[in-house]
């Protein structure tokens, strides 16, 4: 069965910080893997996406995400963390077999101190 | 373009009615999928259509239906509701699937808040 852990329910860093939320997959085709952040009583924003190809992937904001398909792993960094990225964060996966589905990991809730 | 669009926002209701929730998704894209958020459960996949046909369907009891139209706006309805059913629903529209094969993303709705009582 396809499955996503974010093993931190929380990630607090200090402005200025890098920043990495974790997240881990298992799935039984080619995992496409995505990365949304959630405002209060907001819905989701889509922030990068793997599809294939280089594993450093680049998104909105400064983002970025390093896919390890050895360790199965999707972790999202951003190398000087902001006070206003502090928000609810959801790493997904799609798997290629599954259509539109997308199965979500628990959140990680990101606090960026001054 | 304008972005997904979700109405009412917020919704008041008692145990055993039925609600019906509006979807219009970005211009052009044809899928649509329904989320149900929960802070004890998370997000949860109810339910994908794609050009007026359910595409996929998460673990959800029949109470959950949904619908798409031609122009592409979708409604989910949930019959005989339940204390249990009280949530954020998202709606999530995107373009439909390349000739490669490769996905795109979905870009979501803000929500209709549902509360049961």
């Amino acid at each position: 069965a396809q499955s996503v852990a974010q093993p931190e329910d929380q990630v607090n860093v200090a402005e200025g910080n890098p920043l990495t939320v974790k997240c881990t997959y298992s799935v039984s085709g080619n995992p496409y893997l995505f990365w949304y952040v959630q405002y209060p009583n907001r819905g989701l924003q889509f922030l990068l996406k793997y599809i294939t190809g280089d594993n450093l992937v680049k998104g909105s904001y400064g983002f970025e995400a390093e896919f390890n398909k050895s360790q199965t792993s999707f972790h999202l960094k951003k190398p000087s963390a902001l006070v206003s990225d502090s928000a609810l964060y959801f790493c997904a996966v799609r798997d290629s077999n599954q259509g539109g589905k997308l199965i979500f990991g628990q959140g990680t809730e990101l606090s960026v101190k001054p | 373009k304008a972005g997904v669009t979700q109405t009412p926002r917020y919704l008041i209701k008692t145990r055993g009615q039925q609600v019906t929730l509006s979807c219009s998704p970005i211009s052009g894209h044809r899928s649509v999928s329904w989320y149900q958020q929960t802070p004890g459960q998370g997000l949860q996949f109810l339910f994908e259509y794609f050009s007026e046909t359910q595409r996929n369907k998460g673990n959800f009891p029949g109470r959950f239906s949904g619908r798409q139209f031609s122009n592409s706006r979708s409604e989910m309805n949930v019959s005989t509701l339940e204390l249990g059913d009280s949530a954020l629903y998202l709606c999530a529209s995107s373009a439909s699937m390349t000739s490669g094969g490769t996905y795109n993303e979905q870009f979501f709705g803000p929500g209709t808040r549902l509360t049961v009582l």
